[in-house]
């Protein structure tokens, strides 16, 4: 079992300050993506990386991929309340037979208060 | 329209009801996903089909039954739930046909999900 296991779980900020919210794991992953799910809505796709100690940014937000592909973060700089929501990471290993499932973490519930 | 849609968002049912969810993607994804997600545990993937064929079963209880009668319609069948079946169930779709690792490049697209209350 490929587990994600996402810190801090709970996240309070105010407007304008900077964060970063982690995902870690004993497995290596072929990918991993990053979703954010605003209350009362699905998950919505930030970004997928791939390649070991691969940066991207979006905007204001900055996703890092370990160097062993074990673990990952995510940079908000300047939080604004519309960055609240719950970030969740998902990891795809080979699960043998090219046969790549997505596992989930159980989140950061990020709150920026203004 | 466009997207993955989700009828109904919120759902009450008693434990000897049966209901049905319906998904309904118009972006022509070959793959589509049910997954649970409940409070305090990671999202838990149910069923996957590929090109409507149902290629995993996630070792889900008999009571949610899932239908794929074409690529772009996906049915969660409801009957004799438990209270703690209570959940929001997402249903996902992807690009490339599931397992794959084009499926995981483009992402999933999910619906804003049923809220699924069982008394």
């Amino acid at each position: 079992t490929q587990l994600l296991e996402q810190s801090p779980q709970f996240l309070s900020i105010q407007e304008g300050e900077n964060l970063t919210v982690y995902c870690n794991s004993s497995s290596v992953f072929s990918s991993l993506q990053w979703y954010r799910q605003e209350p009362g809505e699905g998950p919505v796709l930030l970004v997928t990386v791939v390649t070991g100690g691969e940066v991207k940014k979006l905007k204001r937000l900055t996703f890092q991929f370990g160097d062993a592909r074990k673990d990952s973060s995510l940079h908000i700089t300047a939080a604004q309340p519309g960055d609240t929501g719950l970030y969740l990471c998902a990891g795809a290993a080979d699960s043998g037979g090219s046969n790549y499932k997505l596992t989930f973490g159980k989140g950061t519930l990020l709150t920026v208060n203004p | 329209e466009t997207g993955v849609t989700q009828t109904p968002r919120h759902l009450v049912m008693g434990m000897t009801n049966k209901k049905s969810l319906k998904c309904e993607q118009h972006l022509g994804h070959n793959a589509m996903y049910w997954y649970k997600q409940s409070a305090k545990k990671p999202l838990e993937l149910m069923f996957v089909y590929n090109f409507k064929e149902q290629t995993e079963n996630n070792s889900v209880p008999s009571r949610f039954s899932p239908e794929c009668p074409n690529s772009s319609h996906l049915f969660l069948h409801l009957h004799t739930l438990q209270p703690e079946d209570s959940a929001l169930y997402l249903c996902a779709s992807s690009q490339a046909g599931a397992g794959t690792m084009e499926s995981l490049w483009y992402g999933y697209t999910f619906g804003s999900g049923t809220r699924l209350t069982v008394v």
